[in-house]
């Protein structure tokens, strides 16, 4: 079973422009989670997509938005970056672990936007 | 809000020590409990998992405990080797959707 993607593994911006990044699910799971990780805050949650609809959100600006696919794959926007967003973006997806049926988050390698 | 404290920050033992990593959460209302890894410029590798119902968790030399109601997990890695060098981050999920609210990590370095 293929792990979670995530795409690019690098890049780099300039403030004032927009970034996307795209995050291909474990094949079967709905649920796909972001998470912004950076010296100073650590790991932080971004927010969850499922079926389509944002489940829940964390306290990040209005300027960092996401979306999800009918194929569960996920994208996320950053727009008018600052150099405060250079960090390793994270994707998540969560499906139930066989045999001990519990809900399981299963992280892909990242994707690190440093911002000039 | 649920905030998760991990200590130490920073650990270096001499190889073959056994060990042990904390983890303390304000909110005891939790689903699960979940130990990461992380090696330098990479993902999260998880390493167990441990339901709110369940007490503890083993993975080979790992053991992880949970007591729900003082707040408090703990990862004890047995015969530790320098391939063990990597953060280790304690995350809890919440009843209601998947997020995990994740420590500091402690950054643990084991050496020859």
């Amino acid at each position: 079973k293929a792990g979670v993607t995530q795409t690019p593994r690098y890049l780099i911006k300039t403030r004032g422009q927009q970034v996307t990044l795209s995050c291909s699910p474990i094949s079967g799971h709905r649920s796909v989670s972001w998470y912004q990780q950076t010296p100073g805050q650590g790991l932080q949650f971004l927010f969850e997509y499922f079926s389509e609809t944002q489940r829940n959100k964390g306290n990040f600006p209005g300027r960092f938005s996401g979306r999800q696919f009918s194929n569960s794959r996920s994208e996320m926007n950053v727009s008018t970056l600052e150099l405060g967003d250079s960090a390793l973006y994270l994707c998540a997806s969560s499906g139930r672990h066989y045999p001990s049926g519990a809900n399981v988050l299963t992280f892909g390698a990242g994707s690190r936007l440093t911002v000039l | 809000k649920q905030e998760v404290t991990q200590i130490p920050a920073a650990l270096s033992v001499p190889e073959g020590e056994n060990l042990v990593l904390n983890c303390s959460f304000t909110d005891s209302a939790i689903y699960n409990l979940q130990w990461f890894r992380q090696d330098p410029g990479k993902g999260l590798t998880s390493l167990l998992l441990i339901q709110s119902s369940q007490r503890e968790q083993t993975s080979g030399r790992l053991n992880a405990s949970l007591d729900k109601s003082s707040g408090r997990s703990t990862l004890y890695i047995a015969a530790s080797q320098p391939g063990d060098s990597a953060t280790y981050l304690c995350a809890v999920r919440g009843n209601a959707g998947n997020m995990l609210t994740f420590g500091g990590g402690t950054r643990l370095m084991v050496k020859p």
